[in-house]
């Protein structure tokens, strides 16, 4: 089985440009997740997606990421514009729906790095 | 509420010695409760996890956690370290109300040959 694909692997941009991410969970999986991980620190939730409708936003800056999940699949993160600040790992976890849903599979990430 | 405590954020252990990280939690509800490890540049694997059944769990690579309620621990060990082990884990709790996992903040397991 798949697991969950993210890309690109590494980017680097400077500030005040814009960036966006990818991920392709693991089939079947309704539920998807992206978290941001400064270095030193475990995962942050940034958003969660059932289907292709935002189940909790409440961790994202609004005001420069935004992300969206057409067609219940794939996904995309975008920072616009980015700070120095959002130098991170961005990852990207799905889970399935029902009784297994408490289980997140993670994807490689994407190291971000905003000079 | 959830919360997590990794008591240590660094562990060194001698290849062949037992490994212990330690773990604890608060939540409000009947928690999951997750051991994840992540290697460098790599993301983050599932090692194992609890959810209310046995509360001595086997995972993946000779790990194992016991799930103590009245301590609210929950502590990865291992008998015997290998060099392969070493990496950052993570504990994790999810209340599983809203499907929300928190994490601590992460143990880094050196293993000295």
């Amino acid at each position: 089985e798949a697991g969950v694909a993210q890309s690109p692997r590494y980017k680097i941009i400077e500030k005040r440009q814009s960036v966006a991410f990818w991920c392709n969970p693991i089939s079947g999986h309704a539920t998807l997740y992206w978290y941001q991980q400064i270095l030193g620190q475990g995962p942050k939730l940034l958003i969660q997606f059932q289907n292709n409708g935002v189940v909790d936003d409440s961790q994202l800056p609004k005001d420069r990421f935004s992300a969206e999940r057409l067609k219940g699949v794939d996904s995309t993160l975008k920072i616009q514009p980015a700070k120095l600040e959002d130098s991170a790992v961005y990852l990207c976890a799905s889970s399935l729906a029902g009784r297994s849903r408490d289980t997140q599979y993670f994807g490689p990430g994407t190291r971000l790095t905003v000079l | 509420a959830q919360s997590v405590t990794q008591l240590d954020s660094h562990v060194s252990v001698s290849e062949g010695t037992p490994v212990l990280l330690r773990c604890n939690y608060s939540s409000s509800y009947s928690p999951s409760l997750f051991w994840y490890v992540q290697h460098p540049n790599k993301g983050l694997q599932l090692l194992l996890k609890y959810t209310s059944a046995a509360t001595l769990v086997k995972g993946i690579n000779g790990f194992e956690a016991e799930f103590k309620k009245s301590e609210t621990s929950f502590h990865l060990t291992k008998p015997s370290a290998h060099m392969s082990d070493a990496a950052e884990y993570f504990c994790v709790v999810n209340n599983n109300a809203g499907n929300m996992l928190t994490f601590g903040g992460g143990t880094r397991l050196m293993v000295k040959p």
